[in-house]
């Protein structure tokens, strides 16, 4: 079964003070890995796609990389705006046709003024 | 381009009732994958449909259904509603079975009393 864990839970930051957010996988074939951003009350909106290890991608004040069990969201001088819930998912060979997302419970950041 | 909508926004009802969620699909995708999403947590996927035809599912009971029209539209709809269907349930979509990236909507906010 595939399994997605992301940590820490919550994290708040002070502006300007860069982190990392993690996401463990265990998945029998990576197809590829999403990062999204959802904000309360809201659907998640699409960041990212990883597909192989030593990818990267960035956008902005976020970075995202990829090795063969875990993937990090780096966030450089974060500002108040990145405040959301961030949602790591995996997508699995095992998944068939049917390309459907597995996602970890995310990681809550606040960023303070 | 048009995103992908959803409706109602939000809803209330009853224990043993039936509901039926709608979605419009993103301009140009063809295929419509369902989430349910509990507060605090994951979306959990429920089923993907491509053509008009179930792709997919996840581990949901039959009373969880579906349909997509030919322009690519979708309801989701649910019988004997228990209270533990209380949810926030997304639609994405994505372009054929070979898209990777999903596209969420804003979602419905189902309150089941």
């Amino acid at each position: 079964e595939d399994q997605v864990t992301q940590s820490p839970e919550a994290l708040r930051l002070q502006e300007g003070e860069s982190s990392s957010l993690n996401c463990s996988y265990t998945v029998s074939g990576l197809r590829g890995l999403f990062w999204y951003r959802q904000d309360p009350g809201k659907g998640p909106e699409f960041l990212f796609t990883l597909y192989s290890a030593g990818e990267e991608k960035e956008k902005e004040r976020l970075k995202a990389t990829l090795t063969k069990k875990e993937s990090f969201l780096h966030i450089t001088a974060p500002k108040p705006e990145d405040s959301a819930t961030y949602l790591c998912a995996v997508q699995a060979h095992s998944s068939g046709s049917a390309r459907q997302l597995t996602f970890g419970s995310g990681t809550q950041l606040t960023v303070l003024p | 381009e048009t995103g992908v909508t959803q409706s109602p926004t939000h809803l209330i009802k009853t224990r043993g009732q039936q509901v039926t969620l709608r979605c419009s699909s993103q301009s140009g995708h063809n295929t419509v994958s369902w989430y349910q999403q509990a507060l605090g947590q994951g979306p959990q996927f429920i089923f993907q449909y491509y053509r008009e035809e179930e792709n997919g599912r996840g581990n949901f009971p039959p009373r969880f259904s579906g349909l997509q029209f030919p322009n690519y539209s979708s309801e989701l709809n649910v019988n004997a509603l228990e209270l533990d269907d209380s949810a926030l349930y997304l639609c994405a979509s994505s372009l054929g079975t070979s898209g990777y990236e999903q596209y969420f909507g804003p979602g419905t906010r189902l309150t089941v009393t």
